[in-house]
């Protein structure tokens, strides 16, 4: 069974800044990396997602950064926004690529 | 309208009763999945099913049961609510296994007494 451990369990950073935060996995056979945010009352959405091709990837102000050796995976967000105020997890695959495991969750708060 | 529905989105019942949360999807996935989400131990996967003839346990099946009644549909049951099985429960569906975008519904919200 695949574990998935992430830090932070919450993280306040101010307007402006930049939000970190990491997970670490046990073993894959293959890489696949999703990471998935959560406003309250909402389900889970995917946010960004890495392949084992690249060691980093940016879609806007999220980066997911890979390192594959360390079996490490972060998540950056620059310029961080009130609005970037969620819950984000991530996952990896498990079980015979048949289903992702969850990390414990970040809760971010974005303050002005 | 949303892709992936559940009902109900909140419910309260009473120790010893039985529970069953729906889940509906209009994105035709094959793959459909039940998880729960608890405070500081995010979200953990209770079954999944692969197609009408394929389910799965997931981690934490003990004291859950559930029913894919078509592709669309996919039903969790608590035979027997506990307190210790008061928590948000979402429905998820996906294209192919784990090395996929999983798409969630709202969630409900369910409170043992």
């Amino acid at each position: 069974q695949q574990q998935v451990k992430q830090s932070p369990q919450s993280l306040i950073v101010q307007k402006g800044g930049i939000s970190i935060i990491n997970c670490a996995y046990e073993n894959t056979a293959f890489d696949y990396f999703p990471w998935y945010q959560q406003f309250p009352g909402k389900g889970p959405a995917l946010l960004i997602a890495i392949r084992p091709d690249v060691s980093e990837k940016k879609e806007g102000r999220f980066t997911i950064s890979f390192n594959k050796s360390a079996k490490q995976f972060s998540l950056h967000i620059m310029d961080s926004q009130p609005g970037d105020s969620a819950t984000y997890f991530c996952a990896a695959p498990s079980g015979g690529y048949q289903k992702v495991t969850f990390g414990t969750g970040t809760k971010l708060q974005v303050i002005p | 309208d949303a892709d992936v529905t559940q009902t109900p989105r909140n419910r309260i019942t009473k120790t010893g009763k039985r529970i069953m949360l729906e889940c509906s999807q209009t994105k035709g996935h094959d793959r459909m999945y039940w998880y729960r989400q608890d405070p500081g131990l995010g979200l953990r996967l209770i079954y999944y099913s692969f197609d009408v003839k394929d389910i799965n346990k997931g981690e934490i099946s003990d004291g859950y049961s559930v029913s894919r009644q078509a592709q669309a549909k996919f039903s969790l049951s608590l035979e027997s609510a506990i307190p210790n099985q008061t928590a948000l429960y979402f429905c998820a569906t996906s294209v192919r296994e784990g090395q996929d975008t999983q798409y969630f519904g709202p969630g409900t919200r369910l409170t043992v007494l």
